[in-house]
């Protein structure tokens, strides 16, 4: 399969731990990336590689795989965590790139 | 720190072509990483369009590559894509982006661009 496929929609408490993830065969290659976007901006980096995080991003953000399946845990979501999430990684010929279709994330 | 700026126009007729320039700053092209575009439809998801390498090389998606030209011009430290026939269904937010290859670094403000006659 050449496509990453992520859950459309999730939500969470505030103060509490969400997991997004995102499954695809490319994954047991390569490692994900995540991106935020909020309505308006361009998608911002959250996690790249094994799990590493761009500076200014929180430490309540990280990232794991396991086969083909990447997640991207935040532990004590906050409203600002509201928007749209996207994985993203190359394809099994590692030429191509790859989106998850995004997860809508909603602090409740 | 590097900026990416996208220009073109933003309103395309249908069956033309789409012309888009990225212009980078705060870092040369021709040094390294990865240049490319990505679009994003109204209220949907994120959609690769193609890469260039600082070699030249360049990579498309499948769907779209027989549209697609990309080039880059280090003298103005700037990259372009140019999409053909274009339909409503290519009217999206198209950004530019810098990668490492592993992950997108950097990317552009993104521009709107609408299809219609």
């Amino acid at each position: 399969s050449s496509e990453l496929t992520q859950d459309p929609a999730v939500s969470v408490a505030l103060g509490q731990t969400v997991r997004i993830t995102c499954q695809g065969d490319s994954l047991r290659s390569f490692y994900a990336s995540w991106y935020q976007q909020k309505p308006g901006q361009a998608p911002l980096l959250v996690i790249y590689g094994k799990n590493n995080r761009p500076s200014g991003i929180p430490d309540r953000f990280s990232g794991s795989t396991s086969g083909n399946t990447a997640s991207l845990t935040i532990t004590g979501a906050q409203a600002e965590d509201d928007g749209d999430y996207y994985c993203n990684s190359r394809d099994k010929s590692g030429n191509l790139w790859l989106f998850g279709g995004g997860t809508k994330l909603t602090v409740l | 720190q590097v900026q990416l700026q996208e220009s073109g126009p933003g309103l395309v007729k249908p069956s033309e072509t789409l012309s888009l320039t990225c212009s980078v700053s705060g870092f040369s092209i021709s040094s390294g990483y990865h240049w490319g575009w990505i679009r994003q439809s109204p209220g949907k998801g994120l959609e690769w369009i193609a890469s260039i390498y600082h070699s030249g090389t360049t990579y498309s998606n499948p769907s779209l590559r027989s549209r697609i030209t990309m080039s880059v011009d280090t003298s103005k430290n700037h990259f372009s894509l140019t999409l053909s026939s274009v339909t409503a269904a290519d009217t999206a937010i198209y950004y530019c982006a810098r990668d490492s290859y592993d992950y997108i670094t950097s990317w552009g403000q993104g521009t709107l661009v609408t299809v219609s006659s």
